[in-house]
């Protein structure tokens, strides 16, 4: 079964300080994409980050890196230097097949909450 | 970037109205798009995949007849919600597929700002 887990409902973190942002997946196919969504309480998704299940390297996007462990089935969120703008909740989602058709499979989330 | 228009933003109707969201993309064609529900602090749920020209596929459980999908052109669709009950009280979401992550060949989607229903 297709299946995305986050196992942090919440996530504490200072400003500056670097957080990491837990995501495990499932999937029998080969090839899949794996993505970072931001949604504030506006309720916008905003894409952060994409790994291809392919792709050699660990994606970094700005404040934003991946870190990919294909054979663990994990891809989890690193933030830099946290912000207080940071503060929202995250989804990793999954593609199966990463077919561009293909519709995109959620975790349940995590809240991050980002004091000064 | 490109961009997907949702309207309403809101909407606030009566127990056994319809009420119609609008999905848009703006810049780019949309052969497909997909429609999300999101309960308050929870995940998304894939409701249906919308294609241009032809019937929508739903998820497993999402009754057609009371979320109605049009995807008439390239550049909208429509969810439907038909006589709707407090219970279809949510925030929904569509997405269209962008462009490509630059170096990655894949394909992001882009999301429309949402649609928060509230039934009375």
């Amino acid at each position: 079964a297709q299946k995305i887990t986050q196992t942090q409902p919440g996530m504490f973190v200072q400003e500056k300080e670097a957080v990491t942002l837990d995501c495990t997946y499932d999937t029998s196919d080969p090839s899949y994409g794996l993505f970072w969504y931001k949604q504030p309480s506006s309720g916008e998704m905003i894409f952060l980050i994409y790994q291809g299940s392919y792709d050699q390297q660990n994606a970094t996007e700005g404040r934003y890196s991946l870190n990919f462990q294909k054979a663990r089935k994990s891809a989890n969120l690193v933030i830099s230097a946290s912000q207080l703008g940071d503060s929202a909740m995250y989804f990793c989602a999954m593609r199966p097949s990463n077919q561009a058709g293909t519709a995109l499979i959620f975790g349940k989330g995590t809240t991050l909450s980002v004091s000064s | 970037g490109a961009v997907v228009s949702q309207h309403p933003s809101r909407v606030i109707c009566k127990s056994g109205t319809s009420v119609k969201i609008e999905c848009r993309s703006l810049d780019f064609q949309a052969t497909t798009m997909f429609w999300y529900r999101q309960f308050p602090k929870q995940s998304l749920m894939l409701m249906a995949t919308s294609n241009e020209g032809s019937k929508a596929t739903y998820e497993q459980g999402v009754e057609k007849d009371k979320f109605l999908i049009n995807h008439a052109s390239l550049t909208l669709s429509t969810l439907t919600v038909t006589s709707a009950h407090p219970e279809d009280s949510s925030f929904y979401i569509c997405s269209a597929r962008d462009g490509l992550v630059p170096g990655s060949g894949a394909n992001v989607l882009t999301f429309g700002a949402g649609s928060r229903l509230t039934v009375l």
